[in-house]
């Protein structure tokens, strides 16, 4: 059975670094994409990044280019997203999700969300 | 980036309803478009892919169309549990992007 399985929500205050992780399992993680999701409170979806475990190619949508680094451990099959400098604006839900086919960017498994809640 | 806008923003409807949820690309996409449902609280749910293909598991109640810049999502004979937000994304370029969602709530 396809999982992929989040860290659990953080409570941060701004300028603090922070590393989100998102643990695959029932499938080969070289074989398949792994995107970042943002979805601020009660707001819709935003693409953040997208990462190939195999050979850690990322692509950042333009708004997140910059603001967060994407990152991925082929051997454990874990994705990361990680922030150096948070900001209260980062406040929201995350999730991951999995490509649904080698070469396609669309998404048939998804994490359960981390919530990121940045305040002073 | 290629923008997409769902219309309606919100749609009211009843047990029985059919329904439809239109999605509109900035320029062309060809078929590469996805359908998820959200629930409050809950992971978006894929429910349609390359424009009319429907994801093993979904109800044969729901239905995609379309190619190029104009899209549908439709739903016969609407179910309780269809009441959440609807998104449609695009996947013919990086980056992946969703459309605003619709609402999908109870009359």
């Amino acid at each position: 059975e396809v999982q992929l399985v989040q860290s659990g929500a953080e409570m941060k205050k701004p300028g603090e670094s922070l590393k989100i992780s998102c643990k695959g399992s029932g499938y080969r993680s070289t074989s398949y994409w792994i995107a970042w999701v943002r979805q601020m409170p009660g707001k819709g979806l935003e693409w953040m990044g997208i990462i190939y475990p195999g050979d850690s190619d990322t692509r950042y949508s333009p708004s997140f280019q910059g603001q967060v680094t994407i990152s991925a451990d082929k051997f454990t099959n874990t994705a990361y997203l990680l922030w150096s400098s948070l900001r209260a604006s980062d406040t929201a839900i995350y999730f991951c999700a999995r490509s649904a086919a080698a070469g396609t960017y669309f998404f048939d498994y998804w994490g359960q969300g981390t919530q990121v809640t940045v305040s002073s | 980036d290629i923008q997409l806008t769902q219309s309606p923003s919100t749609l009211s409807a009843i047990v029985g309803d059919r329904v439809t949820i239109t999605c509109r690309a900035s320029q062309s996409i060809s078929t590469w478009l996805a359908w998820y449902q959200q629930k409050p609280g809950k992971p978006p749910k894929l429910l349609i892919y390359k424009a009319s293909g429907l994801e093993s598991g979904v109800p044969s109640r729901f239905s995609g169309r379309g190619s190029g810049t104009d899209f549908t999502l439709t739903i016969n004979s609407l179910q309780p549990d269809d009441f959440a937000t609807y998104y449609c994304q695009q996947y013919d370029s990086f980056p992946g992007t969703f459309g605003q969602g619709t609402k999908l709530d109870i009359k």
